[in-house]
């Protein structure tokens, strides 16, 4: 069975702070991976979307790593403000297919940013 | 948020009531999902669309039956509500052609409890 598992599943820091989250993977074929924040009563918002050949996908302070041979990414924030706080998603597609793109959700990294 | 609502925003009901939730695009994407969310579990694919009157049962269909008769609007439906249908449930629409631009974009969520 398909399966994305994170860590941690919960990670409090200092507001300032870097951090570094992981997702490891056992998806194959493997299309794409995505990274997704979640705040607190709201739907996933997409940060980064990486192809099986890229290995690294920067958006502002966030940072995406993939190494498709070990089948392991990493989300990488630099900086942390309070408005990180949220639930970090680790998803994975397999090949895009005529009948939708049935996606594998992780669990999730719960991260909060303190003062 | 590419255009998508969802109603009801939050409901409670009783179990073995109908319940119907509504998803509402307005940017005309083939592509429609209805997901649940529960602690300890990433996102799970209940059913999805890929047109009109066209629908195929996810990973958690047991329960739930769907119906799109207008490209706009994606319906699930809990013929008879149980207590482990309590969630959030996730309205998602695919946009993009190819497999680095393909993505899901979501909805605010519905929580729904069934007492």
């Amino acid at each position: 069975k398909n399966q994305v598992e994170q860590s941690p599943q919960s990670l409090i820091i200092l507001e300032g702070k870097n951090c570094t989250l992981q997702c490891n993977y056992t998806v194959s074929p493997f299309s794409n991976l995505r990274w997704y924040k979640q705040d607190t009563g709201r739907g996933p918002v997409s940060l980064t979307i990486m192809t099986f050949s890229e290995n690294t996908k920067s958006n502002g302070r966030y940072t995406a790593t993939l190494d498709a041979d070990t089948k392991q990414s990493s989300l990488h924030i630099t900086a942390s403000q309070l408005s990180d706080s949220a639930s970090y998603i680790c998803v994975v597609s397999p090949i895009l297919t005529g009948g939708g793109n049935k996606l594998t959700f992780g669990t999730g990294t719960q991260l909060k940013v303190e003062l | 948020d590419a255009g998508i609502t969802q109603s009801p925003r939050h409901k409670v009901t009783e179990t073995g009531t109908p319940v119907t939730l509504r998803c509402h695009q307005t940017e005309n994407h083939r592509y429609m999902y209805w997901y649940r969310q529960d602690p300890g579990h990433g996102l799970r694919l209940i059913h999805y669309s890929y047109g009109v009157k066209d629908t195929d049962k996810g990973e958690v269909s047991d329960g739930y039956s769907v119906s799109r008769s207008k490209t706009e609007d994606f319906l699930l439906t809990l013929e008879s509500a149980t207590s482990s249908q309590t969630s959030v449930y996730f309205c998602a629409i695919g946009r993009g052609q190819s497999q680095t631009t393909y993505e899901q974009y979501f909805g605010p969520g519905t929580r729904l409890t069934v007492t």
